[in-house]
């Protein structure tokens, strides 16, 4: 069985901050990695994606994060947080078992709030 | 429709009752996901159908959940005898095949009292 875990529950930070945001999982085989995000009042909506290639992967809104496989992680980055990037981060892993790919696994999630 | 639609976006029903909550997925897609959100925590997978099969129903919490996608559009959540427990925001998501990214739809909020 696979899992996510987010480090950081609530995170709080003044505009033009730099911003990462722990994950890591646990799976013993190929996995696709996403973090989703979701504004107040908004669904879930992607921000990136690594399924292959170079780990550092750029996703919406300014954000990065890169996959260390030898650390089991895959953390969200951000040179200079905004107010309106307050909202809920979801980290979520897919991985692959023998009948084809798996439905995701989310961490509990981070609450960033931006301070202006 | 440009994005996934869910209905009803609240339902709230008494203990005991049977509900059946609808997703609608984007056009064309044939991979169809049910998670289950509670407050506080992430989305935990429920069941994966492609196209009309349940291709995973591994996260179903027990016989009282079903879900059905006769024509591999359209799926049906069905909870039989709801529980208190079973309060939370259900949520649908489809892709374009089982290993591409999932589009979310706004959920449907269900209590149980």
């Amino acid at each position: 069985a696979q899992s996510v875990s987010q480090h950081n529950h609530h995170v709080i930070l003044s505009e033009a901050a730099s911003l990462e945001l722990g994950c890591n999982y646990s799976y013993g085989g190929t996995v696709n990695l996403f973090w989703y995000v979701q504004y107040p009042g908004q669904h879930l909506q992607l921000l990136l994606k690594y399924f292959s290639g170079d780990p550092l992967v750029k996703g919406i809104k300014g954000f990065e994060a890169e996959f260390i496989k030898s650390k089991f992680s895959f953390n969200l980055r951000k040179p200079s947080v905004q107010w309106s990037d307050t909202a809920e981060y979801f980290c979520a892993v897919m991985g692959y078992s023998g009948g084809g790919a798996d439905g995701l696994t989310f961490g509990k999630g981070t609450h960033l709030i931006i301070q202006p | 429709g440009a994005g996934v639609s869910q209905t009803p976006s609240n339902k709230v029903t008494e203990k005991g009752k049977y509900v059946e909550l609808r997703c609608d997925p984007i056009s064309g897609h044939t991979a169809l996901y049910w998670y289950r959100q509670s407050l506080g925590q992430g989305p935990e997978f429920l069941i994966y159908f492609q196209g009309t099969g349940a291709a995973d129903d591994s996260g179903l919490p027990n016989d009282r959940f079903f879900a059905v996608r006769p024509e591999g559009s359209v799926s049906t959540l069905k909870i039989q005898r709801t529980e208190r427990g079973d309060s939370a925001v259900y949520l649908c998501a489809s892709s374009q095949s089982g290993v591409n990214e999932q589009y979310f739809g706004p959920g449907t909020r269900l209590t149980v009292t």
